[in-house]
């Protein structure tokens, strides 16, 4: 079945370095969406992208959608402890009624 | 509003019990999900509803059951529990239209089966 596959699986980093995370798959995307979630909470909504090549950002996170739409990344510059927490890319499932979820990327931060 | 809310928050079950588990939205959504989340998992579909009165088989489905009899609840059962089934469990609901459909999470349900 289609499945998004995230890298890396943890990464810690010093506050105000950057982050990167990744999200690929083998076949074409209708489009993409990133969750976070927090320690002990749960999964929060952060953006859609749809368009080939498609880049937003939202203050020091910087979202982009690869130009096959097969891949897709998430950028945080100069990272703060708030920033913590794991990531989640999503996209369609086949029948395009349901969201298929990476297994996640998690990010902590020391200061 | 509330948004989505799950009963319970936490529980604990033996082998072979059987529970139901609650989700409620009041934001008037079609969509309604049901994930299991484990450790190094990331979130796995159990099942889904595209609307009142229907329901589908997601990714992990076996040993569970689901029922959406009314648009704003969309319920979880287990009828004999395992051990394997010892997890957090989110409910999740989105509204499809347009082009942007977010899923709304619930707090999640933590149960323990031993």
């Amino acid at each position: 079945g289609q499945q998004v596959m995230q890298i890396p699986q943890y990464q810690h980093v010093q506050e105000g370095e950057d982050f990167t995370t990744y999200c690929n798959s083998s076949t074409t995307l209708s489009n993409i969406q990133w969750y976070k979630q927090r320690p002990g909470g749960h999964p929060v909504f952060l953006i859609q992208l749809v368009k080939s090549g498609e880049v937003k950002k939202q203050k020091r996170l910087t979202f982009q959608f690869g130009e096959a739409k097969k891949n897709s990344s998430l950028h945080i510059t100069a990272t703060q402890t708030t920033d913590v927490g794991t990531y989640f890319c999503a996209s369609d499932n086949q029948a395009g009624t349901a969201l298929i979820f990476g297994k996640g990327t998690t990010l902590s931060v020391s200061s | 509003n509330a948004g989505v809310t799950q009963t319970p928050k936490f529980r604990v079950l033996k082998t072979g019990q059987s529970m139901t588990l609650l989700c409620a939205q009041d934001m008037n959504h079609e969509y309604m999900y049901w994930y299991r989340q484990d450790p190094g998992m990331g979130l796995r579909l159990i099942h889904y509803s595209v609307g009142e009165g229907t329901t589908a088989k997601g990714e992990v489905p076996d040993g569970y059951n689901v029922s959406r009899l009314k648009k704003q609840n969309f319920l979880l059962g287990l009828e004999s529990a395992a051990p394997s089934q010892t997890s957090v469990y989110f409910c999740a609901s989105s509204y499809w239209g347009g082009t942007t459909y977010e899923q709304y999470f619930g707090p999640g349900t933590r149960l323990t089966v031993t």
